[in-house]
């Protein structure tokens, strides 16, 4: 079975600093995908960064990037210089195919509070 | 614009009168999804689809219905709602890829009293 855990209910971060929000994983499969996704106050689901389980570098977009230890099964996600508008709940997720049984599966979130 | 449309974004209901929800998407993929979101529990999986006529459970079954008719159309079914299926809810789409992302629609949020 799948499983993704977010350790972190809420965090609390002071503007311009860096920020890890963590998030383990637990799956067979040899083939997966992890993402994280920003949902605002607003509501929407926003796509932020991906990481695949072969790739040999971690991902970055912009300032996020995803530390991927593969042997810990750990996918944190880091944002560079925090701003205000990055208050909003983080969740991590994992696509794997079990046996052709296509399945995406979430973490609880955190909750990112980014302090003026 | 490539987008997943949902419909209705708000909707309150009583216990037994049956509903649906719309999804639909335009961005040709495959794979379609539903999901409810609840306080502390994340985003848990209701049903999904890999193709047309082609669905299966997700983790949260118990209660909901789907069909896939069309590509484009997703639609959730909730034959008798009861007060613990009020929720946010959500439709996802992509391609069948695991790399591939998943777009999500709006949201609708549904209250059964």
């Amino acid at each position: 079975a799948q499983k993704i855990t977010q350790t972190q209910p809420g965090m609390f971060v002071q503007e311009k600093e860096a920020v890890t929000l963590d998030c383990t994983y637990d799956t067979s499969d040899p083939s997966y995908g992890l993402f994280w996704y920003k949902q605002p106050s607003s509501g929407e689901m926003i796509f932020l960064i991906y990481q695949g389980s072969y790739d040999q570098q971690n991902a970055t977009e912009g300032r996020y990037s995803l530390n991927f230890q593969k042997a810990r099964k750990s996918a944190n996600l880091v944002i560079s210089a925090s701003q205000l508008g990055d208050s909003a709940m983080y969740f991590c997720a994992m696509r794997a195919t079990n046996f052709g049984n296509e399945k995406l599966t979430f973490g609880t979130g955190t909750r990112l509070t980014i302090i003026p | 614009e490539a987008q997943v449309t949902q419909n209705p974004r708000y909707l309150i209901t009583v216990t037994g009168k049956k509903l649906t929800v719309t999804c639909s998407q335009n961005m040709n993929h495959e794979y379609m999804s539903w999901y409810r979101q609840d306080p502390g529990l994340g985003l848990r999986q209701i049903y999904y689809s890999m193709n047309v006529e082609v669905t299966d459970k997700g983790d949260v079954p118990e209660g909901y219905k789907v069909s896939r008719k069309e590509k484009r159309n997703f639609p959730l079914i909730l034959e008798s709602p009861s007060p613990n299926q009020t929720s946010l809810y959500f439709c996802a789409s992509s391609a069948l890829l695991v790399g591939d992302t998943q777009y999500f629609g709006p949201g609708t949020r549904l209250t059964v009293l």
